[in-house]
């Protein structure tokens, strides 16, 4: 159980474009999911925090305009990297975190986007 | 707001040798603690995570971890490690009211035959 997925596993777009990724919590319902970013040999940083049918909540730094978060139901949650750049290539990840979780997050196996 | 100190970022190891990886943290309230394996282009994997009661907590793949409240410590341990172990590995920590996961830096750790 808890497994969550992400759609797609590698994207390339070019510069400009935006570029949707898709988490799914495939066998638990997700209150909250969570928005990663990876820079090569580096640690997560938290982009974003999203609670089905409310608005995301974004960390410092981070531009909702830019990056657009929607969770419109208890297993699906979307990012929406918009006018992309190179400089926005990263290894994108979620996680989910069931209602009762105790804070325990699932996460995704990670987007790979690159932007020409 | 609560941080994590993971004080090696590389942990070169023979195999069936054991390894223990150190995550410090600092928080001014009650906290979970938890340590993920990553394997490259690969999401995370959670090994094992203290939320309350015995202090030493047993994960999957035979690693264990050690909470020390007053060294603010969660060490990371294997006993004998396999070429398989090589990966990145995470500590990460949370509020008990919050959701929100912080980690470390992250260790590397490669296992040589």
């Amino acid at each position: 159980g808890a497994v969550v997925s992400q759609h797609p596993s590698r994207v390339i777009c070019k510069s400009g474009t935006s570029v949707k990724i898709e988490c799914r919590s495939l066998d638990f319902q997700a209150t909250t999911m969570f928005w990663y970013r990876q820079f090569p040999k580096q640690s997560l940083m938290l982009m974003a925090t999203s609670n089905e049918g409310s608005k995301a909540t974004y960390e410092q730094g981070v531009e909702k305009d830019k990056f657009l978060i929607n969770h419109a139901s208890l297993t699906l949650s979307t990012l929406t990297v918009t006018s992309a750049h190179p400089e926005d290539s990263s290894f994108y990840i979620c996680s989910a975190s069931p209602p009762s979780g105790m804070n325990e997050q699932f996460f995704g196996p990670g987007t790979r986007l690159t932007v020409l | 707001a609560q941080s994590v100190t993971q004080l090696d970022s590389q942990v070169p190891v023979f195999e069936e040798a054991p390894v223990e990886l150190r995550c410090n943290y600092s928080s001014s309230v009650s906290v979970y603690l938890f340590w993920y394996v990553q394997y490259p282009n690969q999401g995370l994997q959670l090994l094992l995570k203290y939320l309350s009661g015995s202090t030493l907590v047993k994960g999957i793949n035979g690693f264990e971890a050690e909470f020390n409240k007053s060294q603010t410590s969660f060490h990371l341990r294997k006993p004998s490690v396999h070429i398989s172990d090589t990966a990145e590995y995470f500590c990460a920590v949370s509020e008990v009211a919050d959701y929100k996961l912080s980690f470390g830096a992250g260790t590397t750790v490669t296992v040589r035959a």
